[in-house]
């Protein structure tokens, strides 16, 4: 296990509905990431969170809405999303910013919208 | 922003054959270049990594090249092995970007597959 852990592992909901995903990590990081992974596409990144202050929101639609509350925990708040946001939605961490840090990833929550 | 290309989406070798993928990137100002590895249902991990101030780093059975001025990285597998098969995921970042995008640029990913 690389100390950080997601969930649910797989969440399926309707378009109307409103879910969260989980993220927390054990390694004592300060920086956190949410990424998307869709078949055949590269990973993309979505937020970065340093020290619990978002850096980085790369043009993500706002029916996703992150949340760190601390360094461990990360959210990201789903609501009335779209077919085409199914995904495989992956949590990373790193040992801070601005630096050559390795991200350590979870296993990622496999969403499914109908 | 950065962009990072990625060949072959597919490479199939025979077992103990070598293997070579190949990463574009775009940004001059990237100098962290990392290699992750996916195996089916998995999650990424990392399994060697350059900067740029090298020209190559080698662990075991494999090794990175960088080509600073072409602005291109390639990963090299040799002897390889069934193990071997994964989805292997090339990325860029400027690792000193003071703040902006600290996050990786990531290729499209190779599927590499080890025929017995």
């Amino acid at each position: 296990e690389t100390g950080v852990t997601q969930t649910p592992r797989h969440l399926v909901m309707g378009m109307t509905n409103k879910k969260s995903l989980k993220c927390e990590q054990h390694l004592g990081h300060n920086a956190m990431y949410w990424y998307k992974q869709s078949a055949k596409k590269p990973l993309e990144l979505m937020f970065v969170y340093n020290f619990k202050e978002q850096t980085e929101n790369n043009s993500v639609p706002s029916r996703f809405s992150p949340e760190c509350p601390n360094s461990s925990h990360l959210f990201l708040h789903l609501h009335t999303l779209q077919p085409e946001d199914s995904a495989l939605y992956l949590c990373a961490s790193s040992q801070e910013l601005g630096s050559y840090n390795e991200q350590f990833f979870g296993p990622g929550t496999r969403l499914t919208v109908l | 922003g950065e962009n990072v290309e990625q060949h072959p989406s597919t490479l199939s070798v025979q077992e103990g054959d070598s293997a070579v993928i190949k990463c574009t990137y775009s940004d001059s100002a990237s100098n962290y270049f990392p290699w992750y590895k996916q195996e089916l249902g998995k999650r990424p991990q990392l399994i060697i990594d350059i900067r740029s101030n090298v020209g190559e780093k080698k662990d075991q059975r494999i090794a990175v090249t960088l080509n600073k001025t072409a602005k291109h990285f390639s990963l090299h597998i040799t002897e390889t092995q069934p193990e071997d098969s994964a989805v292997y995921f090339c990325a860029a970042s400027n690792a000193y970007s003071g703040g902006g995008a600290d996050g990786l640029t990531f290729g499209k990913g190779t599927h590499l597959i080890i025929q017995p």
